[in-house]
């Protein structure tokens, strides 16, 4: 049974379009997170919910906007594509906001 | 300004042997650090923590060590095996109602059979 779960895996895309990657966990836990994992290989988180709420936003363009319209799902929406958004996007939650935090597979969105 | 450093991108190591891989820390406010394994196509899997008041924890093959005064950690896997094989990342975070992970940027630890 997946713990973590993101739609799609893959993701190709023109500039300027708007897109959604969808994430839901089955784990009960109340605290979910948004990374960006760049051409760098650097993991970076972008965005924290907690119980609906959000708490932690890194400095990421007002394009991209999280929504969470329940403890178990936390989506990302993105605004008018560029290049630079080329990254693979990893979704996780955690039962506490300090811990093991529980990492979806991946969505790979390509930017063309 | 990259706050959790993995020097070295890769590590090759012969299958029964032991891997250490090193991580250092710049925040003197970091207190909770995990060690995360990636295969490729897949998302990072926690493998094992350690909190500051501690300076060694074990479990299984995988044991992590701490040195606050040096701001390091390693991971050590013994003996390592060829499943082992993958990217490795060190994370840290600092107590606070939010609280969030800093990676560094992987290590690729290679086990030959």
């Amino acid at each position: 049974d997946t713990a973590v779960s993101q739609t799609p895996k893959y993701l190709v895309t023109q500039m300027g379009n708007d897109k959604s990657i969808k994430c839901e966990q089955n784990l009960g836990h109340d605290t979910m997170y948004w990374y960006k994992q760049d051409s760098k290989k650097f993991l970076k988180i972008m965005f924290s919910y907690n119980n609906k709420e959000l708490i932690i936003n890194e400095t990421v363009p007002n394009r991209f906007s999280p929504k969470s319209p329940d403890k178990a799902h936390l989506n990302l929406h993105i605004n008018s594509l560029e290049l630079g958004d080329s990254a693979v996007y990893f979704c996780a939650s955690s039962r506490w906001t300090q811990g093991e935090q529980f990492f979806g597979p991946g969505t790979r969105l390509t930017v063309l | 300004d990259q706050q959790v450093k993995q020097n070295s991108p890769s590590l090759s190591v012969q299958e029964g042997r032991i891997s250490i891989l090193n991580c250092d820390y710049t925040n003197s406010m970091f207190d909770y650090f995990l060690w995360y394994k990636k295969y490729p196509a897949e998302g990072p899997t926690f493998l094992i923590s350690i909190s500051s008041i501690k300076d060694k924890n074990e479990d299984g093959r995988f044991t992590v060590f701490l040195n606050k005064s040096a701001k390091h950690l390693s991971l050590h896997i013994v003996p390592s095996q060829p499943g082992d094989s993958a990217v490795y990342f060190c994370a840290a975070s600092a107590t606070g109602a939010n609280s969030k992970l800093t990676f560094g940027k992987g290590i690729t630890l290679s086990v030959r059979p």
